[in-house]
């Protein structure tokens, strides 16, 4: 099993830009969540989804959006990048009380 | 609504000395109690978990107790070693499916 995986691992954005962060769980859980984590704070959740089709709002949707239609894939999109983006954005997929994070990806605006 | 407390960081010991990390919680009934564990450049994984009062999570060397008399969960370890550097993180959550929630995690360094 590979896990959680998440790409890219690092991008760079200019303001205004819009991109696609991906994740992908191969473990058949249902729920999945996406959080951010800024220097020296702990994790923010963005969106979560509690299977394919449904997804919900977390602490700080703004900016973001997301979509599931499998129960593997779960991307989080940003569109009109901003700077107050730049943080490291972690995917985890959920199962009887365990949360299985990715390794993250680092993303900068500029 | 639920929210949990960590000792703030950084902590910094010496190699075999004994770690306390301090981990309250408020919630209402029951929760189930985590600490993750993140190594530099990695996520989070889970470290070691409690399901209810009383319960002792136990891994790598590391402990907790559910203690639901003074709502805490603190984790500790008799002698902690260089590779424990990391940022260890304390949540909660109500049922095996629900939302986590994180405390802001204690960055420990540990020096030789």
């Amino acid at each position: 099993n590979a896990g959680v995986t998440q790409t890219p691992k690092f991008r760079i954005l200019k303001i205004g830009q819009s991109m696609t962060l991906q994740c992908t769980q191969d473990m058949n859980h249902n729920y999945m969540y996406w959080y951010r984590q800024d220097p020296g704070m702990g994790l923010k959740l963005i969106y979560y989804s509690v299977g394919a089709g449904i997804t919900d709002k977390g602490e700080v949707p703004n900016g973001y959006n997301v979509s599931r239609s499998t129960t593997e894939d779960f991307p989080l999109r940003l569109e009109l990048a901003a700077p107050s983006q730049t943080s490291v954005y972690f995917c985890a997929s959920g199962y009887n009380y365990e949360q299985y994070f990715g390794p993250g990806t680092r993303l900068t605006v500029t | 609504g639920d929210s949990v407390t960590q000792m703030e960081g950084p902590v910094t010991l010496s190699e075999e000395a004994f770690l306390t990390i301090n981990c309250t919680y408020t919630a209402t009934g029951y929760p189930s109690l985590f600490w993750y564990v993140q190594y530099p450049g990695e996520g989070l994984q889970l470290l070691l978990k409690a399901t209810k009062a009383d319960d002792k999570g136990s891994n790598k060397g590391f402990e907790a107790t559910y203690r639901k008399e003074t709502t805490s969960f603190h984790l500790e370890k008799g002698s902690v070693q260089v590779s424990d550097s990391a940022v260890y993180f304390c949540a909660l959550t109500r049922t095996s499916y629900d939302k986590v929630i994180f405390g802001p995690g204690t960055s420990l360094s540990v020096i030789p």
